[in-house]
C-alpha cells in the first residue's frame, strides 16, 4: 500500500510569489491533516479535512494560505503571496476513520516539502 | 499551552545501550502518538497508547502513559546505530478537533 506523498519534496521562491503544494493521502483515507514546521519550532497543525470538508482550520496562519481538497482526494495547499517566515518544512498526513468515533486514529505522514522563500 | 514537551532535547548512547525519553502535557487527552524523524525525511509513526491504557509494547519500543502525571515515556532497548533521529510525542484531545500537538522533539544519537 503506497504512504502518503508529497509534491515537490523541495521548492525554492522568492518573496512576493507563488506556490502550490499537494498531497496524495493514502487511498481511502477520509481525513487528510497538514502541519508545518518553521526552522527551530515546533511542528504546528495548519488544518484538518474530512473528505472534501474543511474540519478544523484554526492553525491557518493568516489568508494568504489556502488549502482545498477537491473531490475528496488529493490536497493543495497555495501559498500566495509566499512572505520569508513561510520558509519552513510542510507535511501532510492522513488517516482512515471518520468522526469523533475513530478520533484516536494513527495519522500518518508524508515524506514533506521543504519550502524556502528568498 | 497544551503542547507535549520531550525531555532531554538531546541523548547521546552507545550502541546496546537503552534510552529513555520522556513527554509532557498540559490537558486531558485521547490519544498519544510517538514519531521518528531521520534527518532530513518524514515522520514515521511508532506508536499510538490511548488514554486508557498505561504500556505498549512494539518490538523494541516500549511506552507507558501515566495520565494522573500527564506524562509518558519512550523506551528503545538495545538501541543500533539505525536509532538515531529525532522523536516526537504527538498528542490528541479530547473535545472534538483531531489535530495533532508536537513537542520540540528529542534528538538520539546512537554511537557505534
Amino acid at each position: 500500500e503506497a504512504g502518503v506523498t508529497q509534491f515537490p519534496s523541495h521548492s525554492v521562491i522568492e518573496k512576493g510569489q507563488t506556490v502550490t503544494l499537494r498531497c496524495d493521502p493514502i487511498s481511502g483515507h477520509d481525513n487528510l491533516y497538514w502541519y508545518r514546521r518553521v526552522m527551530g519550532k515546533e511542528i504546528k497543525f495548519l488544518l484538518h479535512f474530512v473528505k472534501e470538508s474543511k474540519q478544523d482550520e484554526s492553525g491557518m496562519p493568516n489568508n494568504r494560505f489556502l488549502a482545498e481538497r477537491t473531490g475528496g482526494t488529493y490536497s493543495t495547499l497555495k501559498v500566495q503571496p509566499a512572505e520569508l517566515e513561510d520558509s519552513g518544512v510542510y507535511f501532510c498526513a492522513s488517516s482512515h476513520g471518520i468522526g469523533i468515533l475513530f478520533s484516536t486514529d494513527t495519522q500518518y505522514f508524508g515524506p514533506g516539502t521543504r519550502l524556502t522563500v528568498l | 499551552s497544551q503542547q507535549g514537551e520531550e525531555d532531554p532535547q538531546a541523548l547521546s548512547i552507545q550502541e546496546g545501550e537503552n534510552a529513555t525519553m520522556n513527554c509532557s502535557y498540559k490537558t486531558s487527552i485521547n490519544n498519544l502518538q510517538w514519531y521518528r524523524q531521520n534527518s532530513g525525511r518524514g515522520l514515521v509513526h511508532l506508536i499510538l497508547i490511548r488514554s486508557n491504557e498505561r504500556e505498549k509494547h512494539s518490538g523494541r519500543l516500549r511506552v507507558t502513559l501515566d495520565t494522573s502525571k500527564k506524562s509518558s515515556s519512550l523506551l528503545i532497548t538495545a538501541s543500533r546505530a539505525a536509532d538515531t533521529a529525532s522523536y516526537f510525542c504527538a498528542t490528541g484531545f479530547q473535545g472534538g478537533s483531531e489535530k495533532l500537538v508536537f513537542g520540540k522533539g528529542t534528538k538520539l544519537t546512537v554511537n557505534p
